[in-house]
């Protein structure tokens, strides 16, 4: 059973489009959002996160927006460019056992074509 | 700082055999964890550790062990290795900020795995 479901699993956009990724959950205690961003043949490394109080969270190109109703929340890219391809992973965390656990999506694979 | 390492990075094995990835961080972060990465199931947590002397099971932890005796290292053994074991295996670490839920975890390289 998946807690958090990510779709798409490809994405291909053009360079300067926007790239959208969205993520669901079924939890409410998880407390913590974030996206990571893996580089072939890299560890995951993390992009941007959010919590369930805010509904929106913007860093430079990058934006989460946050729906706490629909237990939803996704990645918006703007103006994407080529060295953004890579694999996006949208996680969950909740405190469980003396540890913060993410639960981690299946990922999306984008493809910027300049 | 060389962040989290992982040895080796790549590693073929017979079934049956043991093997341990090892895992080192030198940002003295309390918290560590193993992931295995799978094609189309994203990253699970295998085990995980809070401290040195303590740790704990993950979401997919049969078939593995791990010990964490000093603050730095955080090996992960394999018993008796199968193909079902095949995938990228991901060590990461951090730090407790003090609040629920609001921390990051650094990632190593991983280890690609192959047990034929």
């Amino acid at each position: 059973q998946q807690q958090v479901k990510q779709s798409p699993q490809s994405l291909i956009v053009q360079k300067g489009g926007i790239s959208i990724i969205n993520c669901a959950y079924e939890n409410t205690a998880f407390d913590y959002f974030p996206w990571y961003q893996q580089f072939p043949g890299k560890g995951p490394a993390l992009l941007i996160a959010i919590r369930p109080d805010v509904s929106e969270k913007k860093e430079g190109r990058f934006t989460i927006s946050f729906n706490k109703s629909a237990k939803q929340f996704s990645l918006h890219i703007m103006d994407s460019q080529p060295g953004d391809s890579a694999t996006y992973f949208c996680a969950a965390s909740m405190f469980s056992g003396g540890y913060n656990k993410l639960i981690f999506g299946a990922g999306t694979r984008l493809a910027v074509h300049p | 700082n060389a962040g989290v390492t992982q040895t080796p990075k790549f590693q073929v094995l017979k079934t049956g055999q043991s093997m341990t990835l090892q895992c080192a961080q030198d940002m003295n972060h309390e918290y560590m964890s193993w992931y295995r990465q799978d094609p189309g199931m994203g990253l699970r947590l295998i085990h995980y550790s809070v401290g040195a002397g303590i740790t704990d099971q993950g979401e997919v932890p049969n078939g593995y062990n791990v010990s964490r005796s000093t603050t730095e290292d955080f090996p992960l053994r394999l018993l008796s290795a199968a193909p079902s074991q095949t995938s990228v295996y991901f060590c990461a670490s951090s730090y407790s900020t003090g609040l629920s839920g609001s921390y990051e975890q650094y990632f190593g390289p991983g280890t690609r795995l192959t047990v034929t």
